[in-house]
């Protein structure tokens, strides 16, 4: 089958960091991908991993393990405009077939 | 190219009525997709285009649903004889698949009520 969980809510403070964890578990895998959805717009793509080990972009960072199906977003220096709901991705199967979603964790940063 | 679009970007309709909706691609892009999105859930997938063929179907995609691409580049997808339960965000995105996989990218998203 095809799974992929992370936590529903997270929440912060400005200028702290904060993980965004995704487990997953799909029929191949082909990569994961971490989007950002700020509420009512389309999900922005943030990061693709496709090997073990940190990716790094900026403010945002992303891990993969592949032995263990396990993702995690970091995010540094928080501000409150990063806010928002962060979605993991993986396609479905060797071919890539489909973007499966995990639910998406909504990230609240705070003054 | 300004990225994905989608019209129309939202849509109230009653119970019981057809409505079709749009979405062009990024234009060197092969693959589309649809996906619909409910409050607090990530995108589900629906279906998906290489060029012009239908190459994947949801089991999420029930018989009043359908999707085209003619040509290979925009899609439609209607919804036949639409339920309370059909409200959601529509979205579509776009990806150039060559053998390995690229991010897909998202257009706005169609928001349907039915009522």
């Amino acid at each position: 089958g095809q799974n992929i969980d992370q936590p529903t809510e997270m929440t912060a403070t400005e200028g702290a960091i904060v993980q965004i964890n995704c487990t997953y578990q799909t029929s191949g895998f082909n990569g994961l991908f971490w989007y950002q959805q700020h509420a009512g717009e389309a999900p922005t793509f943030l990061s693709y991993n496709v090997l073990d080990g940190l990716e790094e972009k900026g403010r945002f960072s992303s891990f993969l393990s592949r032995s263990k199906g396990y993702s995690y977003l970091l995010l540094k220096e928080l501000q409150m405009k990063d806010s928002a709901s962060y979605l993991c991705a993986a396609w479905g199967n060797q071919a890539g077939t489909a973007l499966i979603f995990g639910k998406g964790t909504t990230l609240s940063v705070s003054s | 190219d300004t990225g994905v679009s989608q019209d129309p970007r939202h849509k109230i309709t009653k119970r019981g009525q057809n409505v079709t909706f749009r979405c062009d691609p990024i234009s060197e892009h092969n693959r589309l997709y649809w996906y619909r999105q409910t409050l607090g859930q990530g995108p589900e997938f629906l279906t998906y285009f290489q060029n012009e063929a239908q190459l994947e179907k949801s089991r999420l995609l029930s018989d009043r649903f359908s999707a085209e691409r003619p040509k290979g580049s925009f899609s439609t997808l209607e919804i036949q004889r639409t339920e309370q339960g059909d409200s959601a965000m529509y979205l579509c995105a776009s990806s150039n698949y060559r053998g390995g996989n690229t991010e897909a990218f998202f257009g706005q998203g169609t928001r349907l009520t039915v009522v």
